[in-house]
């Protein structure tokens, strides 16, 4: 099974911070990787599909990148909406998700 | 407007069963293949099994075959998830999440399935 690594667990940053989340496969999974957002008590939402695309709706200070076991999800400027958990998933092989990034602000 | 609305959860002993069903509305249901995703209190997400649009195909992870199944009724815009055998370790919200391609673009609210005795 392909086991994904987020780091960090847990990030402070403060408000317009750009932001980098990091989540590392470990296998190659040829960019199929997703991230999403989940806010307290809310269900998940999807933010970025196949590594780099940005679901419709969501601000294009979300972005997304990387290749071969390597992906990155970074917020360009940081707002207090942002707070909430970020998970990775890959469908490559199997289907897995990552333990999370817990973001918050500082 | 996409709407996934799950219902069916609850307290339920270990050993026995629980059918958990997710009203879709706000697009055509039987263009989809639909999943469901469950979050143990506390903890982060795991997917748990995967319908194909029309049915015919069906996927799950390692630790719910055999134990759960996952069906829909496209005459109602209806997907289910049949979970017998429950475990402590099953004890989870469950949403359902609507696929493109491999990813889950639209997700329920969740329902909570407490296993325990």
């Amino acid at each position: 099974d392909i086991q994904m690594t987020q780091s960090p667990p847990v990030l402070s940053a403060s408000v317009g911070d750009r932001v980098t989340l990091s989540c590392k496969a470990s296998q190659n999974i040829n960019k199929n990787l997703d991230w999403y957002q989940q806010k307290h008590g809310e269900a998940p939402k999807l933010l970025i599909y196949y590594t780099n695309n940005l679901q419709t709706g969501i601000p294009s200070r979300f972005s997304g990148s990387g290749s071969g076991t390597d992906y990155t999800l970074t917020i360009s400027s940081l707002q207090p909406e942002d707070v909430a958990t970020y998970y990775c998933y890959q469908y490559n092989s199997g289907y897995t998700f990552g333990a999370g990034t817990k973001l918050e602000l500082k | 407007e996409v709407q996934l609305v799950e219902s069916g959860g609850g307290l339920v002993q270990p050993g026995r069963s629980m059918k958990l069903s997710c009203a879709a509305s706000g697009f055509t249901f039987n263009n989809y293949d639909m999943a469901w995703v469950c979050q143990a209190p506390k903890k982060g997400l795991e997917w748990v099994a995967t319908i194909s649009y029309d049915g015919s195909s069906t996927y799950y992870r390692d630790s719910v075959k055999g134990r759960f199944t996952i069906s829909r009724d496209n005459a109602k815009s209806t997907l289910y998830l049949q979970m017998d055998s429950l475990r402590s370790e099953d004890t989870a919200t469950y949403y359902c999440a609507r696929l493109i391609y491999n990813s889950f673009a639209y997700w329920g609210q969740g329902t909570l399935v407490t296993v325990s005795s």
